[in-house]
C-alpha cells in the first residue's frame, strides 16, 4: 500500500542553522500538508500546499518557513534559522482532494 | 477550553473491553475525523463522519457526532491489546480548506 514517507527521521541542528525536511507523498495526491507536534501537545496546522502554492498558512508559519515542490515526488519544508522552540516533530501529509488525509511517519528535530 | 478538547485524556481498561473517547470543538464543521497514533510515530486515519451524519461505524469503531453540542465520540469495541495507542479527533473547520485542527488526545491503555 502506497504510503508517505519522510526523511531524515531525527534531525538534531545548532540554533540558528536552516534545515530542510523532506516528504515524499503518496504519487497521485494532490494536496500536501505540513503539521507539527511539540513533544505533549497537540498537532498543529502549518501549512497547506496545492498546485505549487500555499493554500492556507497558520500563524506559526513565519517568514522563517517555506514550503517548496522542487520536482514531481517530494516536498521540503524549510525552516531559514531554527530556534529552540523549533523542536518538535514535523509530520507531512497528503491527500488526493478527500478530507482524510495520510500522515508520513514524521521528522523529530531537536533544535540545541 | 480550546478548539478539539478531548476526555478523557488517558484511559486504562482490560482487553475485551469497549473504550469510549469524547471530543469537543467549539466552530462550526465540516466533518470531523479520528486518529489513531502509536508512540512515536505518525497519525493514521481511523474513520470520518460528516457535519449532516449522526453515527458512522468501521468495523470494531462507532463514531457518533451532535453538532447542536458541537461534541462526537468514538467507541471501541471488544478492545486488543493493539488498540494501545492514543486517539485524536481532528475537525475540518467550515471554510478552512481542508486543514485539519488536532484534538488533545486520549492516551488508550488496553492490558491483557
Amino acid at each position: 500500500e502506497p504510503e508517505v514517507t519522510q526523511t531524515p527521521s531525527h534531525q538534531v541542528t545548532q540554533m540558528g542553522q536552516e534545515v530542510i525536511l523532506r516528504c515524499v507523498p503518496i504519487s497521485n495526491h494532490l494536496y500536501f500538508y505540513w503539521y507539527r507536534q511539540i513533544l505533549g501537545q497537540k498537532v498543529e496546522f502549518l501549512v497547506s500546499f496545492y498546485n505549487n502554492e500555499i493554500s492556507e498558512k497558520s500563524e506559526i508559519f513565519d517568514d522563517q518557513f517555506s514550503v517548496e515542490r522542487p520536482d514531481g515526488s517530494n516536498f521540503t519544508l524549510k525552516i531559514r534559522s531554527t530556534k529552540l522552540e523549533d523542536s518538535a516533530m514535523y509530520f507531512c501529509a497528503s491527500t488526493r482532494g478527500g478530507p482524510a488525509q495520510y500522515f508520513g511517519p514524521g521528522t523529530r528535530l531537536t533544535v540545541l | 477550553s480550546q478548539q478539539g478538547e478531548e476526555d478523557p485524556q488517558a484511559l486504562s481498561i482490560q482487553e475485551g473491553e469497549n473504550a469510549t473517547m469524547n471530543c469537543s470543538y467549539k466552530t462550526s464543521i465540516n466533518n470531523l475525523q479520528w486518529y489513531r497514533q502509536n508512540s512515536g510515530r505518525g497519525l493514521v486515519h481511523l474513520i470520518l463522519i460528516r457535519s449532516n451524519e449522526r453515527e458512522k461505524h468501521s468495523g470494531r469503531l462507532r463514531v457518533t457526532l451532535d453538532t447542536s453540542k458541537k461534541s462526537s465520540s468514538l467507541l471501541i469495541t471488544a478492545s486488543r491489546a493493539a488498540d494501545t495507542a492514543s486517539y485524536f479527533c481532528a475537525t475540518e473547520n467550515t471554510g478552512t480548506a481542508s486543514k485539519l485542527t488536532f484534538g488533545t488526545g486520549t492516551r488508550l491503555q488496553v492490558t491483557l
